[in-house]
């Protein structure tokens, strides 16, 4: 069975304060990675999809990574309005259906 | 070009009665799906269509939950005899599937917000 794993499941930092959120999975056959930020109340919004491992994508103060066993959500220099739940998931070559992990609460202080 | 849509954004129903919720895809987009979030949870999924089909209604939750697509557009998610427990967010997405991995990326609507009193 899939699985994805979220750590932590909360963390709260200091404006500019920098830190990094793990998605590590274990399926077979990955057929891509996918980041999505949520703020409350509203729909998960896609930031990046990472396909192959050593894969990197940036998109302002956030870079996602990804190895053969987890992926990273670093993020640079953090802003009180990056604060959001972060969701990983994924989807392997055999369904179209991703499967999403749990999501880390990030609240950056002023 | 325009996202996904949900309509409505929230609605409040009593225990029993029948719900409607609908989703509009983005253009193009041969894949939807939907999912259920309850309060502090995450994404739980009940139905992919392809299409106007549903290879995988798999996460409908119980016979009281139906969906159906028409065409490559609008879906509709019926929830019958409405139940606390049904009390959620109900999110819906669409991607436009290919031999490509880039278009496996699932793009979310809003969302609706079903409360069962």
């Amino acid at each position: 069975e899939d699985q994805v794993t979220q750590s932590p499941e909360a963390l709260r930092l200091q404006e500019g304060e920098s830190s990094s959120l793990n998605c590590s999975y274990t399926v077979s056959g990955l057929r891509g990675l996918f980041w999505y930020r949520q703020d409350p109340g509203k729909g998960p919004e896609f930031l990046f999809t990472l396909y192959s491992a050593g894969e990197e994508k940036e998109k302002e103060r956030l870079k996602a990574t990804l190895t053969k066993k987890e992926s990273f959500l670093h993020i640079t220099a953090p802003k009180p309005e990056d604060s959001a739940t972060y969701l990983c998931a994924v989807q392997t070559g055999g369904s179209y259906i991703p499967t999403f992990g749990r999501g880390t609460s990030l609240i950056v202080h002023p | 070009g325009a996202g996904v849509s949900q309509s409505p954004s929230n609605k409040v129903t009593e225990k029993g009665k029948d719900v409607e919720l609908r989703c509009d895809p983005i253009s193009g987009h041969t894949a939807l799906y939907w999912y259920r979030q309850r309060l502090g949870q995450g994404l739980e999924f009940l139905i992919y269509f392809q299409g106007n089909s549903a290879p995988d209604k798999s996460g409908l939750p119980s016979d009281r939950f139906s969906a159906e697509r028409t065409g490559e557009s609008v879906s509709t998610l019926t929830i019958q005899r409405t139940q606390q427990e049904d009390s959620a967010v109900y999110l819906c997405a669409s991607s436009s599937h290919g031999t490509s991995g880039a278009s496996d990326t699932q793009y979310f609507g809003p969302g609706t917000r079903l409360t069962v009193l």
